[in-house]
């Protein structure tokens, strides 16, 4: 089955314990994107990687970080949580290429973060 | 101001009732038009898609776009139970990965 599996479903921490949650995609999808959802702000993008090694900011990126070592993976890091970094987050791909401007987006599940 | 406005809700209607879903927007560049749907404890998947202005159609669902007025809707006709969810709108300028989205109207559909 195509899907986004991310990793852990829901997670409470303390602030500065560094943590990962980690995003896989079985699509063979070079973009692969990350969200946080916070009420009332709807999905607001954190990093993006359109393809292996290529990172870029999206519209929220402090206090966060990427890696895209290999296709398939796309984790989150965040060195140093903070209470401000409770959220829901979702990871995302698509495909990317010149023919594919309409492909959607597929999402995972969601992890739910409390940092206390 | 936020470049895409939707109101939050919550809405709830009756089973078999027509639901019409809005948002508005602020960027004239704005050429992808997207509808996604959110369950519970679940991710959005994509609902509806159009490209430019017009109507679209998928079986009870309609999407709208007035770039004129810088408006798009999403109608669902004969609504079910099962269209209780969150509905998002989406938007960009250059493709359907980037997207700017509102932040969400919550459906309830009473049986």
């Amino acid at each position: 089955e195509a899907q986004v599996t991310q990793n852990p479903r829901y997670l409470i921490t303390v602030t500065g314990k560094k943590l990962t949650v980690t995003c896989s995609q079985n699509m063979n999808h070079e973009y692969m994107s990350w969200y946080r959802q916070d009420p009332g702000l709807g999905l607001r993008q954190i990093y993006y990687s359109m393809n292996v090694e290529v990172t870029d900011k999206g519209d929220v990126p402090e206090g966060y970080k990427v890696s895209r070592k290999e296709k398939r993976n796309f984790p989150l890091i965040l060195e140093s949580p903070s209470p401000n970094q409770t959220s829901l987050y979702f990871c995302a791909s698509s495909l990317f290429s010149i023919r594919a401007l309409n492909s959607p987006l597929h999402f995972g599940n969601g992890t739910r973060l409390t940092v206390t | 101001q936020k470049e895409v406005e939707q109101d939050p809700g919550p809405l709830s209607v009756p089973e078999g009732a027509i639901v019409s879903l809005n948002c508005t927007y602020s960027n004239s560049a704005f050429q992808y038009f997207m509808w996604y749907r959110q369950y519970s404890r679940k991710g959005p998947e994509l609902l509806m898609y159009t490209y430019s202005s017009g109507n679209k159609e998928d079986g009870r669902f309609t999407a709208q776009v007035d770039k004129s007025s810088k408006y798009i809707s999403l109608f669902i006709r004969d609504s079910q139970p099962s269209d209780s969810a969150t509905y998002l709108c989406a938007m960009s300028v250059g493709s359907a990965r980037q997207l700017t989205f509102g932040s969400g109207t919550q459906l309830t559909v009473l049986p």
